[in-house]
């Protein structure tokens, strides 16, 4: 059974900071993995994946990956509130339904 | 409308009746998932299919049946409700499982009293 760990939060980081958020996971054969954000009474969305070592950027968003440590972290800079929602990870070992992290609630203050 | 779509958005039912969640997707995705989403359990799969006729269990299938007769419908059927079930339920599918992105349908609030 894979495990996903991340802190539940919330994280509060005023509007501008970066927000920092953590993923580690259990199974080593992880290849790829993806950020989903979702806000208060709404479906998950893809927001980033990644599949190997290093960092990968999308606008004000990078994820970084270090297998090794079976890590994965989202970076969001110039946070806005309406980043304010929680964010799910979800390595995935390519032949098995994704398993997600129980997610961390990010809150913006403005 | 091209998506996936789920029925009844909210429904509340008594404790022993059977209630079918309805999932319905249009773009002939080969997988779809069940997830269930609680406080403090974050998503948790119930049952997955791969194809039609071809479905498999999650981490948590107790009390829960589906069926896959066409590629685009994967109901979920609560045979007897209990409060337990009280949950948002939610609908995924994906071109293959792994390394593609999983759309999420709206998702269903049920209620069990």
């Amino acid at each position: 059974q894979k495990e996903v760990e991340q802190n539940s939060g919330p994280l509060s980081v005023p509007e501008g900071a970066i927000a920092s958020l953590n993923c580690t996971y259990s199974d080593r054969v992880s290849q790829s993995f993806f950020w989903y954000r979702q806000y208060s009474g709404k479906s998950p969305e893809l927001i980033m994946s990644i599949y190997s070592n290093g960092d990968k950027e999308d606008g004000r968003f990078t994820a970084q990956l270090n297998k090794a440590s079976q890590y994965v972290s989202l970076l969001i800079r110039d946070s806005q509130p309406s980043d304010s929602a929680t964010y799910l990870c979800a390595p995935d070992s390519g032949n098995t339904p994704l398993v997600f992290g129980k997610g961390t609630r990010l809150s913006v203050i403005a | 409308d091209a998506g996936i779509t789920q029925s009844p958005r909210y429904k509340i039912t008594e404790t022993g009746r059977q209630v079918t969640l309805m999932c319905h997707q249009t773009w002939s995705h080969s997988y779809m998932f069940w997830y269930r989403q609680d406080l403090g359990h974050g998503l948790r799969l119930i049952y997955y299919s791969a194809a039609a006729d071809i479905t498999d269990k999650g981490e948590v299938p107790d009390g829960y049946v589906v069926s896959r007769s066409k590629t685009e419908n994967f109901p979920l059927t609560l045979e007897s409700a209990t409060r337990s079930q009280t949950s948002v339920y939610f609908c995924a599918s994906s071109e293959i499982t792994g390394g593609t992105e999983a759309f999420f349908g709206q998702g269903t609030r049920l209620t069990v009293v």
